[in-house]
């Protein structure tokens, strides 16, 4: 069974703090990975996607990658309280199944003013 | 920029009912698919879509599911005779090449669906 795991939190950060987001997942042939931001009732939302080691950042973002290890996280730097929502990671056996994306549950994030 | 449209944004049936829901994906993009999210549950994949045909489904998608491209433009799901625990959040994703490490699909609004 493939498992992406996740703490489901709730992370709670001060504004304007670092919010720092992990997950870790099962199946060492999963090629890509990718972080959605997941408003309550609203459909995932994708920040970015990462599938070499080490980091990529976008804006106030950075994904890390552990093929090693099997773990990647997720930093945001200078959260802001718009930035409170469920953070989902997502990882794909990119090769095999032409996009079927494996979810872990979600760390809900809250930045505080 | 461009969106995956799903309709409707919220569908109630009757227990046993048949219920479609349809999802217009982004014009160039080529793999379709239907994940689902019950309420406070993760995101579960139920089938992807590519050149009219099904490339993968889950063990969700059982025989009380089915998918079709009608015509050029829509996607959609169609489950038959529907069952409490069908009430989710259905979510349609597009995406349009496999080549650039990543497939990365974009999502649609969701259609609620809550049976009765």
């Amino acid at each position: 069974q493939k498992e992406v795991e996740q703490n489901s939190g709730p992370l709670s950060v001060p504004e304007g703090a670092i919010a720092s987001l992990n997950c870790t997942y099962s199946d060492r042939g999963s090629q890509s990975f990718f972080w959605y931001r997941q408003y309550s009732g609203k459909s995932p939302e994708l920040i970015m996607f990462i599938y070499s080691n080490g980091d990529k950042e976008d804006g106030r973002f950075t994904a890390q990658l552990n093929k090693a290890s099997q773990y990647v996280s997720l930093l945001i730097r200078d959260s802001q309280p718009s930035d409170s929502a469920t953070y989902l990671c997502a990882v794909q056996n990119y090769g095999g199944s032409q996009g079927n994306l494996i979810f872990g549950k979600g760390t809900k994030l809250s930045v505080k003013p | 920029e461009p969106e995956v449209t799903q309709t409707p944004s919220h569908q109630v049936t009757q227990m046993g009912q048949e219920v479609i829901l349809r999802c217009v994906p982004i014009s160039n993009h080529l793999y379709f698919y239907w994940y689902r999210q019950i309420l406070g549950q993760k995101v579960e994949f139920l089938v992807s879509f590519y050149n009219n045909e099904i490339s993968e489904k889950s063990e969700i998608f059982d025989d009380q599911f089915s998918v079709e491209r009608p015509d050029g433009s829509n996607f959609t799901l169609k489950i038959r005779s529907t069952k409490l625990e069908d009430s989710a959040m259905y979510f349609c994703a597009s995406s349009s090449d496999t080549s650039s490490g990543a497939n990365v699909l974009t999502f649609g609004a969701g259609s609620r669906l809550t049976v009765l």
